[in-house]
């Protein structure tokens, strides 16, 4: 079954960086889109990045264009975030979620990891 | 920049059909999917493309987008349907979500 595991999510003070990790398996990594979700404490959902099959694609949210780096390494069935110049607003639990780009939506997502930006 | 809009409650009776609404420009060209999220949870896709059904997903969930509104209906609505609900759909390249309707079953 497919499982997309997040971890990386700690306590970092403004200013400082953070590298998050989703590890998938259950299924083909390499065939589908992947991305980001983040929600806020108490808030909704605000999409943050999204990366091709080969990662020749890439787009991001404004709230992070600039600061924020997706990536993937097939081999490893992994997707991560970089993540730079973090805000207070920054402060979410990121969620991992498999994109299906023909139809546009996230069909399977992670438990999510805190990210707590406070000083 | 375009937005989606939901409305922040809805609430219904037990057995009864709840409908969520979600506008936004011309959101009828656009495919429009919704995900039910429970306290503590993480977003569940309940319906995908307006209308169609992931498997798992009771036959009471079901969707529809014409003109400026998707629609997520949810008939014979039970207590475990009470839940934060939010669309999505796609725009230039990027992903929008609405700002999510909490569902209460009163």
């Amino acid at each position: 079954q497919v499982q997309l595991v997040e971890s990386g999510g700690a306590l970092v003070k403004p200013g400082g960086s953070l590298r998050l990790t989703c590890a998938a398996s259950g299924f083909t990594f390499n065939d589908y889109y992947m991305s980001w979700v983040r929600q806020a404490p108490g808030k909704g959902l605000e999409w943050v990045s999204y990366i091709s099959t080969s990662g020749s694609l890439i787009q991001y949210a404004d709230s992070v264009k600039g600061r924020f780096t997706i990536s993937r390494d097939n081999a490893k069935n992994s997707l991560y975030l970089h993540m730079n110049s973090l805000r207070a607003e920054d402060t979410a639990v990121y969620y991992c979620a498999r994109y299906r780009r023909l139809g546009y939506y996230f069909d399977y997502w992670g438990q999510g990891t805190l990210v707590p930006v406070s000083s | 920049s375009y937005e989606l809009t939901q409305p922040p409650s809805v609430s219904v009776s037990p057995g009864q059909t709840a409908s969520i609404t979600c506008s936004g420009d011309k959101l009828g060209e656009k495919y429009t999917s919704w995900y039910q999220q429970k306290p503590g949870q993480s977003p569940v896709l309940v319906v995908y493309q307006d209308t169609k059904r992931p498997s798992g997903i009771p036959e009471r969930f079901s969707g529809s987008n014409s003109g400026n509104t998707a629609t997520l209906t949810i008939s014979g609505t039970q207590a475990m349907d009470e839940a934060d609900y939010y669309c999505q759909a796609w725009d230039s390249d990027t992903v929008l979500f609405g700002g999510g309707t909490k569902l209460a079953v009163l």
